[in-house]
């Protein structure tokens, strides 16, 4: 069965360096997504990316945060100067279809996530 | 941002009963739902979903009601077996991409 895959599992740095992290979603996916989770916190929404460009992104999403899909598989998250507070598991998700209403299913694919730990 | 509400941090149900998790939500543009499960250290894996236009979708053990009137939603499990134990994430979408989850409900199944 096709996953998202994503790299590397566990990452921790310190403050004020660059991180990136990258995903491989499903081959025929249209759609790339990052959210991320901080620890007993609900998943949040970061930033969508569609026909290789952002499509939607959350206020959470600031310019240290930027994507990039280098190549016809790998989409990354990188953070240009991390902070404490970005310490969380970061999952990448991708879809063949627009998540909305009607029959059209939409349904969000999810990898097993990165877990950043800023030190 | 509690636009999508778990108020049941945990649930804990009997092998063989039926789960029922709830969820509430406060976009009346919300028209897509989901619920997606998640276990330790994996991502979410989505389980079932909903259009506004409907009111119920059934998939195997896994039915999900809508109550648009109520902004309510809710999964059904039955019958509930030890696999089912996990945190289930309600999520919902207004037509955009960006889904808005819940903050999740550890559903423990008990032998």
């Amino acid at each position: 069965e096709p996953e998202v895959t994503q790299t590397p599992s566990h990452q921790v740095t310190q403050m004020g360096q660059e991180v990136i992290l990258r995903c491989v979603p499903i081959s025929n996916h249209l759609y790339f997504y990052w959210y991320r989770q901080i620890l007993g916190q609900k998943v949040e929404f970061l930033v969508s990316f569609y026909n290789n460009e952002i499509s939607e992104k959350s206020e959470i999403f600031d310019d240290q945060f930027s994507v990039e899909r280098p190549d016809g598989s790998n989409f990354t998250l990188k953070i240009r100067s991390t902070k404490l507070e970005d310490s969380a598991m970061y999952f990448c998700a991708s879809s063949l279809k627009r998540a909305s209403g009607g029959t059209n299913t939409g349904e969000l694919f999810f990898g097993e996530g990165s877990r950043l730990t800023v030190l | 941002d509690q636009q999508v509400k778990q108020n049941s941090p945990s649930l804990s149900v009997q092998e063989g009963r039926i789960s029922i998790l709830n969820c509430d939500y406060t976009n009346s543009m919300f028209d897509y739902f989901l619920w997606y499960k998640k276990y330790p250290a994996e991502g979410p894996t989505f389980l079932i979903s909903i259009s506004s236009i409907k009111d119920k979708n059934e998939d195997g053990r896994f039915t999900v009601f809508l109550n648009k009137s109520a902004k309510h939603l809710s999964l059904h499990i039955v019958p509930s077996q030890p696999g089912d134990s996990a945190v289930y994430f309600c999520a919902a979408s207004a037509g955009a991409q960006k889904l808005v989850f819940g903050q999740g409900t550890r559903l423990t199944i008990n032998p």
